[in-house]
């Protein structure tokens, strides 16, 4: 497609189920962003690839949080055990860039999973 | 650390009425603004951006002016549409931080636009 994807667009789990969300990125971005935007909070960083290096994961919140990226394309944010407070929308983002943080860096969004844990 | 504050929503207002849409900003070095926008059901959107002092971003028939005396990046337009009713984000990115990424998010205005 033309733009970042996402899937499932919503889920609902029960509290101490793992999830897994996913995020189709346009095609050729090297980059790869997950963030999630909690009930009234800005958007957090989670996690951060870039091509085949190794993953800036600072922003995960515990280790229930993983992610991956296979082929340097599709990724994949799993949670295990997910809590209640995990309630948010995570959204992926992709870019071309190689230069995180570049001046000139355009970010491009998913329509983000909303994901409500019981 | 970075950080961006903006004013709560929603706000409410009436087809063709001026809009402002508050932020304002902490950073260490001289960070880039921006203003994203997520219409509804869709992904985040780059709506304008400014990259040093006194530059505007525009688009859309939005506007913002980097004010750096006054650390803001206020959102502007003089005739707002049913069309523009969205969450509006504003966002720094910093070279000497601003969280993980360098890139710091405001917590999002909703905009209502009523006909």
């Amino acid at each position: 497609g033309a733009g970042v994807s996402q899937s499932p667009s919503n889920k609902v789990t029960e509290k101490g189920k793992d999830v897994e969300l996913r995020c189709d990125p346009i095609s050729g971005h090297t980059a790869l962003y997950w963030y999630r935007q909690s009930l009234g909070q800005g958007l957090e960083f989670l996690i951060y690839f870039q091509g085949n290096s190794a993953p800036d994961k600072s922003g995960l919140p515990s280790d229930r949080f993983s992610a991956e990226r296979t082929g340097g394309s599709v990724s994949t944010l799993t949670i295990q055990r997910t809590q209640q407070e995990d309630s948010a929308v995570y959204l992926c983002a992709s870019s071309s860039h190689r230069d995180r943080g570049n001046i000139n860096e355009k970010l491009f969004f998913g329509s983000g999973t909303q994901l409500s844990v019981l | 650390g970075d950080s961006v504050t903006q004013m709560e929503g929603p706000v409410t207002l009436s087809e063709e009425a001026f809009l402002t849409i508050n932020c304002t900003y902490t950073a260490t070095g001289y960070p880039s603004l921006f203003w994203y926008v997520q219409y509804p059901g869709e992904g985040l959107q780059l709506l304008l951006k400014a990259t040093k002092a006194d530059d505007k971003g525009s688009n859309k028939g939005f506007e913002a002016t980097y004010r750096k005396e006054t650390t803001s990046f206020h959102l502007e337009k003089g005739s707002v549409q049913v069309s523009d009713s969205a969450v509006y984000f504003c966002a720094l990115r910093s070279y000497s931080g601003g969280g993980a990424d360098g890139l710091t998010f405001g917590k999002g205005t909703h905009l209502i636009i009523q006909p």
